[in-house]
Protein backbone atom coordinates (compact mmCIF):
# COMPACT_ATOMS: atom_id res chain seq x y z
CA UNK A 1 0.00 0.00 0.00
CA UNK A 2 1.61 3.03 -0.97
CA UNK A 3 1.77 6.13 2.00
CA UNK A 4 -0.27 8.88 0.40
CA UNK A 5 -2.83 7.78 -1.88
CA UNK A 6 -4.54 10.29 -4.76
CA UNK A 7 -6.62 9.21 -7.79
CA UNK A 8 -5.15 10.65 -10.58
CA UNK A 9 -7.78 11.68 -12.60
CA UNK A 10 -8.40 13.98 -14.52
CA UNK A 11 -11.65 15.34 -12.31
CA UNK A 12 -13.15 17.47 -14.57
CA UNK A 13 -16.23 19.92 -13.11
CA UNK A 14 -17.93 22.67 -14.87
CA UNK A 15 -17.32 26.41 -13.37
CA UNK A 16 -18.99 27.19 -10.27
CA UNK A 17 -19.24 23.93 -9.17
CA UNK A 18 -17.37 22.34 -6.54
CA UNK A 19 -14.72 20.21 -6.88
CA UNK A 20 -13.89 16.97 -4.11
CA UNK A 21 -10.18 15.90 -4.31
CA UNK A 22 -10.02 12.95 -1.62
CA UNK A 23 -6.38 11.90 -0.60
CA UNK A 24 -6.10 8.58 1.76
CA UNK A 25 -2.71 7.66 3.66
CA UNK A 26 -1.45 4.59 5.48
CA UNK A 27 0.31 6.35 8.68
CA UNK A 28 -2.27 6.12 11.38
CA UNK A 29 0.47 7.83 13.41
CA UNK A 30 0.23 11.47 10.78
CA UNK A 31 -0.08 14.41 12.67
CA UNK A 32 -0.13 17.04 10.01
CA UNK A 33 -1.62 17.12 6.28
CA UNK A 34 -1.12 19.83 3.25
CA UNK A 35 -3.01 20.28 0.29
CA UNK A 36 -0.90 22.17 -2.44
CA UNK A 37 -1.52 23.09 -5.81
CA UNK A 38 0.99 22.69 -9.16
CA UNK A 39 0.11 24.28 -12.36
CA UNK A 40 1.84 22.93 -15.08
CA UNK A 41 5.49 23.78 -15.30
CA UNK A 42 5.63 25.32 -11.96
CA UNK A 43 6.23 24.36 -8.70
CA UNK A 44 4.02 23.39 -5.90
CA UNK A 45 2.10 26.09 -3.74
CA UNK A 46 0.61 25.74 -0.54
CA UNK A 47 -3.39 26.29 -0.11
CA UNK A 48 -3.59 25.05 3.30
CA UNK A 49 -2.86 22.43 6.23
CA UNK A 50 -4.99 20.83 8.62
CA UNK A 51 -3.92 18.53 11.67
CA UNK A 52 -7.52 18.34 13.51
CA UNK A 53 -10.49 16.39 12.95
CA UNK A 54 -13.28 18.03 10.96
CA UNK A 55 -13.19 21.28 8.80
CA UNK A 56 -11.04 23.65 8.04
CA UNK A 57 -11.93 26.52 5.80
CA UNK A 58 -10.44 29.34 4.00
CA UNK A 59 -12.16 31.25 1.30
CA UNK A 60 -13.57 28.95 -1.40
CA UNK A 61 -11.15 25.61 -0.11
CA UNK A 62 -12.29 23.65 2.70
CA UNK A 63 -9.78 20.73 4.05
CA UNK A 64 -11.51 17.42 6.18
CA UNK A 65 -9.38 15.30 7.84
CA UNK A 66 -11.37 11.99 9.00
CA UNK A 67 -8.31 10.33 10.87
CA UNK A 68 -10.31 7.43 11.88
CA UNK A 69 -10.77 6.50 8.68
CA UNK A 70 -7.15 7.94 7.68
CA UNK A 71 -8.82 10.01 5.06
CA UNK A 72 -8.01 13.97 4.06
CA UNK A 73 -10.01 16.00 1.40
CA UNK A 74 -9.96 19.36 0.02
CA UNK A 75 -13.38 20.45 -1.46
CA UNK A 76 -13.35 24.03 -3.62
CA UNK A 77 -16.33 25.45 -4.32
CA UNK A 78 -17.38 27.86 -6.63
CA UNK A 79 -14.59 26.21 -9.10
CA UNK A 80 -13.15 28.51 -11.54
CA UNK A 81 -11.02 27.66 -14.62
CA UNK A 82 -8.17 29.11 -12.89
CA UNK A 83 -8.34 26.00 -10.18
CA UNK A 84 -7.70 24.17 -13.10
CA UNK A 85 -4.29 22.38 -12.14
CA UNK A 86 -2.49 18.92 -10.21
CA UNK A 87 -3.14 19.30 -6.61
CA UNK A 88 -1.11 16.97 -4.12
CA UNK A 89 -1.74 15.87 -1.29
CA UNK A 90 0.79 15.79 1.55
CA UNK A 91 1.50 14.20 4.98
CA UNK A 92 3.94 15.14 7.39
CA UNK A 93 6.40 11.71 8.20
CA UNK A 94 8.63 11.28 11.48
CA UNK A 95 6.95 14.42 13.81
CA UNK A 96 7.17 18.10 13.56
CA UNK A 97 10.69 17.79 11.88
CA UNK A 98 9.98 14.91 9.41
CA UNK A 99 9.22 15.03 5.99
CA UNK A 100 6.76 15.59 3.40
CA UNK A 101 5.43 12.56 1.88
CA UNK A 102 3.40 13.29 -1.63
CA UNK A 103 0.58 11.25 -3.35
CA UNK A 104 0.84 11.24 -6.54
CA UNK A 105 -1.28 14.25 -7.57
CA UNK A 106 -5.21 14.87 -9.36
CA UNK A 107 -5.27 16.44 -11.99
CA UNK A 108 -8.45 19.28 -11.78
CA UNK A 109 -10.09 20.55 -14.62
CA UNK A 110 -12.45 23.17 -14.53
CA UNK A 111 -14.37 23.99 -17.80
CA UNK A 112 -15.68 27.42 -18.81
CA UNK B 1 3.41 32.95 3.40
CA UNK B 2 7.06 32.05 3.60
CA UNK B 3 9.13 33.14 0.28
CA UNK B 4 11.41 30.52 -1.25
CA UNK B 5 13.85 31.70 -4.50
CA UNK B 6 15.56 29.46 -6.74
CA UNK B 7 18.54 30.83 -8.89
CA UNK B 8 18.73 29.82 -12.03
CA UNK B 9 15.36 29.42 -13.03
CA UNK B 10 16.47 27.49 -15.94
CA UNK B 11 19.50 26.31 -17.55
CA UNK B 12 21.19 24.68 -20.61
CA UNK B 13 24.28 22.88 -20.32
CA UNK B 14 26.55 20.57 -22.27
CA UNK B 15 26.90 17.26 -20.99
CA UNK B 16 29.93 16.41 -18.52
CA UNK B 17 29.92 19.90 -17.23
CA UNK B 18 28.47 20.77 -13.70
CA UNK B 19 25.56 23.37 -12.70
CA UNK B 20 24.83 24.57 -9.53
CA UNK B 21 21.71 25.46 -8.34
CA UNK B 22 21.12 27.97 -5.46
CA UNK B 23 18.11 27.43 -3.28
CA UNK B 24 17.35 30.92 -0.76
CA UNK B 25 14.79 31.49 1.86
CA UNK B 26 14.00 35.10 1.66
CA UNK B 27 12.25 36.10 4.94
CA UNK B 28 12.36 33.03 6.95
CA UNK B 29 15.59 31.30 8.66
CA UNK B 30 15.43 27.16 7.24
CA UNK B 31 17.23 24.73 9.15
CA UNK B 32 16.39 22.25 6.73
CA UNK B 33 15.80 22.40 3.06
CA UNK B 34 14.79 19.67 0.49
CA UNK B 35 15.55 19.25 -2.75
CA UNK B 36 13.11 17.50 -4.47
CA UNK B 37 13.24 16.19 -8.55
CA UNK B 38 10.44 16.13 -11.05
CA UNK B 39 10.02 14.23 -14.21
CA UNK B 40 7.44 15.61 -17.17
CA UNK B 41 3.58 14.31 -16.39
CA UNK B 42 5.39 12.29 -12.69
CA UNK B 43 5.12 13.54 -9.22
CA UNK B 44 7.53 15.10 -6.64
CA UNK B 45 10.66 12.70 -6.14
CA UNK B 46 12.62 13.48 -2.97
CA UNK B 47 16.23 13.89 -3.52
CA UNK B 48 17.96 14.80 -0.10
CA UNK B 49 17.19 16.25 3.14
CA UNK B 50 19.51 19.15 3.65
CA UNK B 51 20.83 20.30 6.91
CA UNK B 52 22.36 23.56 7.93
CA UNK B 53 25.46 23.00 8.94
CA UNK B 54 25.57 18.93 8.51
CA UNK B 55 25.73 16.49 6.27
CA UNK B 56 22.60 16.32 3.63
CA UNK B 57 20.66 12.74 3.75
CA UNK B 58 20.23 11.53 0.61
CA UNK B 59 17.23 9.61 -0.73
CA UNK B 60 17.57 5.57 -1.71
CA UNK B 61 19.14 5.40 -5.14
CA UNK B 62 20.31 8.83 -5.22
CA UNK B 63 23.86 9.56 -6.02
CA UNK B 64 25.53 11.62 -3.04
CA UNK B 65 28.81 12.27 -5.24
CA UNK B 66 26.75 13.28 -7.97
CA UNK B 67 24.71 15.14 -6.51
CA UNK B 68 26.24 17.44 -4.05
CA UNK B 69 24.06 19.38 -1.42
CA UNK B 70 25.66 22.14 0.42
CA UNK B 71 23.61 23.88 3.45
CA UNK B 72 25.86 26.93 4.61
CA UNK B 73 23.64 29.05 6.42
CA UNK B 74 19.97 29.36 7.29
CA UNK B 75 18.79 30.98 4.46
CA UNK B 76 21.10 29.25 1.65
CA UNK B 77 21.35 25.79 0.16
CA UNK B 78 22.86 24.42 -3.15
CA UNK B 79 22.39 21.50 -5.35
CA UNK B 80 25.49 21.04 -7.94
CA UNK B 81 24.66 18.37 -10.29
CA UNK B 82 28.30 17.17 -11.05
CA UNK B 83 29.00 15.86 -14.53
CA UNK B 84 25.51 16.29 -16.01
CA UNK B 85 24.42 13.73 -18.55
CA UNK B 86 21.10 14.02 -20.98
CA UNK B 87 18.86 11.77 -18.29
CA UNK B 88 19.86 14.32 -15.69
CA UNK B 89 17.59 16.67 -17.04
CA UNK B 90 14.82 17.89 -15.63
CA UNK B 91 12.56 19.93 -12.89
CA UNK B 92 14.77 20.70 -9.62
CA UNK B 93 12.28 22.12 -7.16
CA UNK B 94 13.73 23.54 -3.21
CA UNK B 95 11.60 24.00 -0.19
CA UNK B 96 12.48 25.04 3.32
CA UNK B 97 10.76 24.38 6.25
CA UNK B 98 9.32 26.83 8.32
CA UNK B 99 8.93 26.60 11.26
CA UNK B 100 5.16 26.96 12.79
CA UNK B 101 3.35 27.17 15.74
CA UNK B 102 1.88 23.28 16.08
CA UNK B 103 3.55 21.85 12.74
CA UNK B 104 6.35 23.37 10.35
CA UNK B 105 5.42 24.04 6.96
CA UNK B 106 7.27 23.74 3.87
CA UNK B 107 7.28 26.30 1.23
CA UNK B 108 8.54 25.41 -2.50
CA UNK B 109 10.75 27.53 -4.78
CA UNK B 110 10.07 28.23 -8.10
CA UNK B 111 12.13 25.87 -9.49
CA UNK B 112 14.90 25.07 -11.54
CA UNK B 113 14.84 23.80 -15.06
CA UNK B 114 17.70 21.72 -16.19
CA UNK B 115 17.91 20.56 -20.16
CA UNK B 116 21.94 18.27 -20.72
CA UNK B 117 22.41 18.34 -24.11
Amino acid sequence: QKEVEQNSGPLSVPEGAIASLNCTYSDRGSQSFFWYRQYSGKSPELIMFIYSNGDKEDGRFTAQLNKASQYVSLLIRDSQPSDSATYLCAVLKGGSQGNLIFGKGTKLSVKP
Amino acid sequence: GAVVSQHPSWVICKSGTSVKIECRSLDFQATTMFWYRQFPKQSLMLMATSNEGSKATYEQGVEKDKFLINHASLTLSTLTVTSAHPEDSSFYICSARAIGGYTDTQYFGPGTRLTVL
